[in-house]
């Protein structure tokens, strides 16, 4: 089944202690993407990658990390994770960010950062 | 970057009844416009899509206009029923220089359709 994973599922953590989020995606899709949602801001891009071993600065990139090593998997990583970032975050993928651009949405990640 | 403005926030209507959302975008270089359903505890899935060749497009009870001229598109759904309650996003994505590619998401409307 064509699908975006998303591990962990929810994540309770305390400030400081670095943390990674992890996503896949079995569709060789080219394009990936982080989205955090909070209420009333909708859905605010973090970091995008348009294939491997390049990735770019989204709209709130500020206390994230990410990679791109192989063209499935696309870990966020929060180093240092402060309570500002406590949001619903979302991984998606598409085939070619310019010319196929659906994206397949991952179940999403609820992180509490205490 | 590309601003995406959407409205209302919240809708609530009649089961049976029409709803629409409207989405404003800034960028004139912008051509594609998609829409997403968020439903409780789920990812947003892409339910419509529109291009900038395109005035209008329809799929059984929903469709989404777009008028190039004064920026703005909206989703229309009708015959609501309880299960179009969810959270819709519009977004556009721009093709100019250092954005290209990027798809820019409205803040989203809580739709509920009362039975």
């Amino acid at each position: 089944e064509a699908q975006v994973t998303q591990n962990p599922r929810y994540l309770i953590t305390v400030t400081g202690k670095k943390l990674t989020v992890t996503c896949s995606q079995n569709m060789n899709h080219e394009y990936m993407s982080w989205y955090r949602q909070d209420p009333g801001l909708g859905l605010r891009q973090i970091y995008y990658s348009m294939n491997v071993e390049v990735t770019d600065k989204g709209d709130v990139p500020e206390g994230y990390k990410v990679s791109r090593k192989e063209k499935r998997n696309f870990p966020l990583i929060l180093e240092s994770p402060s309570p500002n970032q406590t949001s619903l975050y979302f991984c998606a993928s598409s085939l070619n960010s310019l010319t196929n651009e659906k994206l397949f949405f991952g179940s999403g990640t609820q992180l509490s950062v205490l | 970057g590309e601003n995406v403005e959407q409205h209302p926030s919240t809708l609530s209507v009649q089961e049976g009844d029409s709803a629409v959302i409207k989405c404003t975008y800034s960028d004139s270089a912008s051509n594609y416009f998609p829409w997403y359903k968020q439903e409780l505890g789920k990812g947003p899935q892409l339910i419509i899509d529109i291009r900038s060749n395109v005035g209008e497009k329809k799929d059984q009870r929903i469709a989404v206009t777009l008028n190039k001229t004064a920026k703005h598109f909206s989703l229309h759904i009708t015959e609501t029923q309880p299960e179009d309650s969810a959270v819709y996003f519009c977004a556009a994505k721009t093709d100019r220089g250092s954005t290209l590619g990027r798809l820019y998401f409205g803040r989203g409307t809580q739709l509920t359709v009362w039975p």
